[in-house]
Protein backbone atom coordinates (compact mmCIF):
# COMPACT_ATOMS: atom_id res chain seq x y z
CA UNK A 1 0.00 0.00 0.00
CA UNK A 2 1.47 3.52 -1.15
CA UNK A 3 2.43 6.04 1.35
CA UNK A 4 1.48 9.97 1.76
CA UNK A 5 3.30 10.87 -1.57
CA UNK A 6 4.43 14.95 -2.09
CA UNK A 7 5.57 16.62 -4.64
CA UNK A 8 8.08 18.06 -5.12
CA UNK A 9 10.22 17.16 -2.85
CA UNK A 10 12.29 20.54 -3.07
CA UNK A 11 11.47 23.95 -4.57
CA UNK A 12 13.57 27.16 -4.67
CA UNK A 13 11.30 30.23 -4.93
CA UNK A 14 12.02 33.92 -4.76
CA UNK A 15 10.13 36.59 -3.19
CA UNK A 16 6.98 38.23 -4.31
CA UNK A 17 6.19 34.20 -5.73
CA UNK A 18 3.57 31.89 -5.17
CA UNK A 19 3.97 28.21 -5.15
CA UNK A 20 1.71 25.27 -5.45
CA UNK A 21 2.76 21.67 -3.37
CA UNK A 22 1.10 18.59 -3.57
CA UNK A 23 -0.46 15.89 -1.77
CA UNK A 24 -1.39 12.00 -2.18
CA UNK A 25 -3.13 10.84 0.71
CA UNK A 26 -2.94 6.82 1.36
CA UNK A 27 -5.42 4.81 -0.72
CA UNK A 28 -8.68 5.20 1.07
CA UNK A 29 -7.67 8.63 3.27
CA UNK A 30 -10.46 10.77 3.36
CA UNK A 31 -8.57 13.33 5.48
CA UNK A 32 -5.78 15.47 4.53
CA UNK A 33 -3.91 17.93 6.87
CA UNK A 34 -0.98 20.28 6.52
CA UNK A 35 2.15 21.40 8.78
CA UNK A 36 4.80 23.90 8.60
CA UNK A 37 8.04 22.22 10.42
CA UNK A 38 10.66 24.91 10.89
CA UNK A 39 13.94 24.76 13.12
CA UNK A 40 12.34 27.98 15.67
CA UNK A 41 8.78 27.27 15.38
CA UNK A 42 8.80 23.22 15.17
CA UNK A 43 5.76 21.53 13.77
CA UNK A 44 2.98 23.97 13.00
CA UNK A 45 -0.74 23.00 11.92
CA UNK A 46 -1.91 25.11 8.84
CA UNK A 47 -5.25 22.62 8.03
CA UNK A 48 -7.45 20.03 7.35
CA UNK A 49 -9.04 19.00 4.78
CA UNK A 50 -11.96 15.84 4.80
CA UNK A 51 -14.56 15.74 1.66
CA UNK A 52 -13.23 18.38 0.00
CA UNK A 53 -13.88 20.90 2.75
CA UNK A 54 -11.41 23.03 5.04
CA UNK A 55 -12.37 21.67 8.64
CA UNK A 56 -10.26 23.14 11.38
CA UNK A 57 -7.28 26.16 10.46
CA UNK A 58 -4.46 27.21 12.07
CA UNK A 59 -3.42 30.54 13.08
CA UNK A 60 -1.64 31.43 9.40
CA UNK A 61 -2.36 34.37 7.32
CA UNK A 62 -4.56 34.32 4.60
CA UNK A 63 -1.43 33.76 2.22
CA UNK A 64 -1.57 30.00 2.89
CA UNK A 65 -4.44 28.33 1.26
CA UNK A 66 -5.69 24.78 -0.30
CA UNK A 67 -8.03 22.83 -1.21
CA UNK A 68 -8.92 19.16 -1.97
CA UNK A 69 -10.53 17.05 -4.44
CA UNK A 70 -13.16 14.82 -5.09
CA UNK A 71 -10.26 11.65 -4.94
CA UNK A 72 -9.06 13.10 -1.70
CA UNK A 73 -5.71 14.83 -3.13
CA UNK A 74 -5.05 18.10 -1.87
CA UNK A 75 -2.82 21.01 -3.10
CA UNK A 76 -1.76 23.89 -1.06
CA UNK A 77 -0.78 26.98 -1.91
CA UNK A 78 1.37 29.85 -0.51
CA UNK A 79 1.15 33.32 -2.12
CA UNK A 80 3.42 36.61 -2.37
CA UNK A 81 6.03 34.65 -0.72
CA UNK A 82 8.29 35.58 1.97
CA UNK A 83 11.93 34.76 3.43
CA UNK A 84 10.04 33.41 6.69
CA UNK A 85 8.05 30.99 4.89
CA UNK A 86 10.99 28.87 3.88
CA UNK A 87 10.33 25.32 5.88
CA UNK A 88 9.24 21.37 5.18
CA UNK A 89 5.89 21.19 4.55
CA UNK A 90 4.11 17.97 5.50
CA UNK A 91 1.12 16.66 4.60
CA UNK A 92 -0.54 14.34 6.78
CA UNK A 93 -3.62 11.65 5.89
CA UNK A 94 -5.62 9.74 7.62
CA UNK A 95 -8.68 7.58 7.13
CA UNK A 96 -11.61 10.04 8.43
CA UNK A 97 -11.42 13.21 10.08
CA UNK A 98 -8.76 13.47 13.00
CA UNK A 99 -10.41 12.76 16.21
CA UNK A 100 -8.68 12.39 19.77
CA UNK A 101 -6.86 9.27 19.08
CA UNK A 102 -6.46 8.95 15.30
CA UNK A 103 -3.11 7.98 13.64
CA UNK A 104 -1.60 10.42 11.06
CA UNK A 105 0.96 8.81 8.49
CA UNK A 106 3.13 11.41 7.58
CA UNK A 107 4.94 11.92 3.45
CA UNK A 108 8.37 12.90 3.26
CA UNK A 109 7.89 16.39 3.23
CA UNK A 110 8.51 19.21 0.75
CA UNK A 111 11.42 21.43 1.47
CA UNK A 112 10.44 24.82 0.31
CA UNK A 113 13.19 27.57 0.40
CA UNK A 114 12.35 31.16 -0.58
CA UNK A 115 15.40 33.71 -1.73
CA UNK B 1 5.22 29.93 23.73
CA UNK B 2 5.24 26.43 22.90
CA UNK B 3 1.74 24.83 24.58
CA UNK B 4 4.06 21.48 24.94
CA UNK B 5 7.69 21.65 26.20
CA UNK B 6 9.52 19.09 25.58
CA UNK B 7 13.38 18.68 27.14
CA UNK B 8 16.02 18.15 27.10
CA UNK B 9 16.26 19.96 22.88
CA UNK B 10 19.56 17.74 22.16
CA UNK B 11 20.72 14.88 23.82
CA UNK B 12 24.30 13.06 22.32
CA UNK B 13 24.65 9.76 24.22
CA UNK B 14 26.90 6.59 23.53
CA UNK B 15 25.48 3.26 22.58
CA UNK B 16 24.38 1.47 25.73
CA UNK B 17 23.12 4.25 27.52
CA UNK B 18 19.63 5.33 29.06
CA UNK B 19 17.56 7.98 28.32
CA UNK B 20 14.14 9.91 29.48
CA UNK B 21 12.77 12.52 27.13
CA UNK B 22 10.01 14.61 28.84
CA UNK B 23 7.44 16.47 27.41
CA UNK B 24 5.64 18.63 29.84
CA UNK B 25 2.41 21.57 29.93
CA UNK B 26 0.52 23.37 31.72
CA UNK B 27 -3.12 21.70 29.61
CA UNK B 28 -4.69 19.06 30.19
CA UNK B 29 -4.92 16.53 26.52
CA UNK B 30 -7.19 13.82 25.47
CA UNK B 31 -4.32 11.91 24.26
CA UNK B 32 -0.96 12.41 23.68
CA UNK B 33 1.36 10.88 20.70
CA UNK B 34 5.31 10.22 20.14
CA UNK B 35 6.82 10.22 17.09
CA UNK B 36 10.32 9.68 15.11
CA UNK B 37 11.75 11.70 12.44
CA UNK B 38 14.47 10.70 10.62
CA UNK B 39 16.30 13.64 7.90
CA UNK B 40 14.54 13.95 5.14
CA UNK B 41 11.81 12.30 6.23
CA UNK B 42 8.36 12.44 7.42
CA UNK B 43 7.33 11.88 11.64
CA UNK B 44 6.52 8.48 12.25
CA UNK B 45 3.61 7.74 14.91
CA UNK B 46 5.45 5.19 17.66
CA UNK B 47 2.52 5.33 20.33
CA UNK B 48 -0.54 6.62 21.42
CA UNK B 49 -1.04 6.87 25.21
CA UNK B 50 -4.92 8.08 26.15
CA UNK B 51 -5.25 7.30 30.26
CA UNK B 52 -3.94 9.17 33.02
CA UNK B 53 -1.24 6.54 34.36
CA UNK B 54 -1.24 4.73 31.44
CA UNK B 55 2.65 3.37 30.82
CA UNK B 56 2.73 1.24 27.03
CA UNK B 57 6.40 -0.55 25.99
CA UNK B 58 7.31 -0.92 22.24
CA UNK B 59 11.02 -3.10 23.03
CA UNK B 60 13.50 -1.08 24.16
CA UNK B 61 10.99 2.01 24.60
CA UNK B 62 8.94 2.87 27.36
CA UNK B 63 6.14 5.61 27.38
CA UNK B 64 4.36 7.22 29.95
CA UNK B 65 1.49 9.02 30.14
CA UNK B 66 0.85 11.30 33.68
CA UNK B 67 -1.99 10.82 36.08
CA UNK B 68 -3.06 14.31 34.82
CA UNK B 69 -2.72 13.70 31.46
CA UNK B 70 -0.57 16.94 31.05
CA UNK B 71 2.48 14.74 30.66
CA UNK B 72 4.46 12.73 29.20
CA UNK B 73 8.01 10.53 29.04
CA UNK B 74 9.78 8.28 26.77
CA UNK B 75 12.33 6.60 28.11
CA UNK B 76 14.90 4.14 25.81
CA UNK B 77 16.74 1.78 27.37
CA UNK B 78 20.37 0.89 25.83
CA UNK B 79 19.93 2.91 23.51
CA UNK B 80 21.68 2.18 19.65
CA UNK B 81 22.39 4.18 16.57
CA UNK B 82 19.30 3.45 14.81
CA UNK B 83 17.11 5.25 17.20
CA UNK B 84 18.88 8.56 16.58
CA UNK B 85 16.54 10.97 15.14
CA UNK B 86 13.65 13.92 16.10
CA UNK B 87 11.40 12.56 18.74
CA UNK B 88 8.16 14.82 18.74
CA UNK B 89 5.60 14.44 21.35
CA UNK B 90 1.55 15.70 20.42
CA UNK B 91 -1.32 16.01 22.02
CA UNK B 92 -4.51 16.23 20.53
CA UNK B 93 -6.60 19.27 21.62
CA UNK B 94 -10.26 18.55 20.22
CA UNK B 95 -9.00 17.28 16.52
CA UNK B 96 -6.29 19.49 16.41
CA UNK B 97 -2.28 17.59 17.36
CA UNK B 98 -0.82 20.40 19.09
CA UNK B 99 3.25 19.44 18.65
CA UNK B 100 6.35 20.21 20.95
CA UNK B 101 9.56 21.19 19.55
CA UNK B 102 11.30 17.82 20.04
CA UNK B 103 14.07 16.39 20.73
CA UNK B 104 17.13 15.66 18.73
CA UNK B 105 18.71 12.44 19.97
CA UNK B 106 21.99 11.05 18.47
CA UNK B 107 23.46 8.05 19.87
CA UNK B 108 27.54 7.35 18.88
CA UNK B 109 28.37 3.53 18.32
Amino acid sequence: KAGVTQTPRYLIKTRGQQVTLSCSPISGHRSVSWYQQTPGQGLQFLFEYFSETQRNKGNFPGRFSGRQFSNSRSEMNVSTLELGDSALYLCASSPALRTENTEAFFGQGTRLTVV
Amino acid sequence: TQLLEQSPQFLSIQEGENLTVYCNSSSVFSSLQWYRQEPGEGPVLLVTVVTGGEVKKLKRLTFQFGDARKDSSLHITAAQPGDTGLYLCAGARGNKLVFGAGTILRVKS
